[in-house]
């Protein structure tokens, strides 16, 4: 099955600093989903957007959904070492019940 | 307290013996959906459920099976037949046409030696 390509795959970042990840898609589409993991548990859901060039935020995060509707962002806004875990990405194509993931982005936060 | 809720957290089988990973939600959700998650991969789809009595395979059925006898519940049974069961699965459930957000459960993992 096809999957996104989410980078960068991994980030290593000090205590403070903002952080960027994306996930980009050849095809188009209709929902984008942010979700955390922490090691051993199931993902958490962060944020969901629905239309194109939304830009939604919950709390430090704010996730935009690209213009194009093949692309997704992410960013994190003065880190805390709470954030570390998985960031994963998920879209769905219009008429699809399914969703395709992206392979994550493990985030450290040195203190 | 709704959610959705898996169990046993940590299973251990020996090989050729089938097993039955438990999942149930109480969020009324219409779909239900089992993934796979290996180390360092995303989520991969096993099968899911739009509705009770009906399923669809995911991209990676072969070797497991499912019911979908209620609502609530949809059991996942790996079955000697998967040759690399050693893996963490993840149950989803879904409001279905009336919003696409998918809600994780806590996951089991499941090793076989």
């Amino acid at each position: 099955g096809q999957q996104l390509n989410q980078s960068p795959q991994s980030m290593f970042i000090q205590e403070g600093e903002d952080v960027s990840m994306n996930c980009t898609s050849s095809s188009i589409f209709n929902t984008w989903l942010w979700y955390k993991q922490d090691p051993g548990e199931g993902p958490v859901l962060l944020i969901a957007l629905y239309k194109a060039g939304e830009l939604t935020s919950n709390g430090r995060l704010t996730a935009q959904f690209g213009i194009t509707r093949k692309d997704s962002f992410l960013n994190i806004s003065a880190s805390i070492p709470s954030d570390v875990g998985i960031y994963f990405c998920a879209g769905r194509r219009g008429g699809s019940e399914k969703l395709v993931f992206g392979k994550g982005t493990k985030l450290t936060v040195n203190p | 307290d709704g959610g959705i809720t898996q169990s046993p957290k940590y299973l251990f089988r020996k090989e050729g013996q089938n097993v039955t990973l438990s999942c149930e939600q109480n969020l009324n959700h219409d779909a239900m959906y089992w993934y796979r998650q290996d180390p360092g991969q995303g989520l991969r789809l096993i099968y899911y459920s739009q509705i009770v009595n009906d399923f669809q395979k995911g991209d990676i059925a072969e070797g497991y099976s499912v019911s979908r006898e209620k609502k609530e519940s949809f059991p996942l049974t790996v079955t000697s037949a998967q040759k690399n069961p050693t893996a963490f699965y993840l149950c989803a459930s879904q409001p279905g046409l009336a919003g696409y957000e998918q809600y994780f459960g806590p996951g089991t993992r499941l090793t076989v030696t």
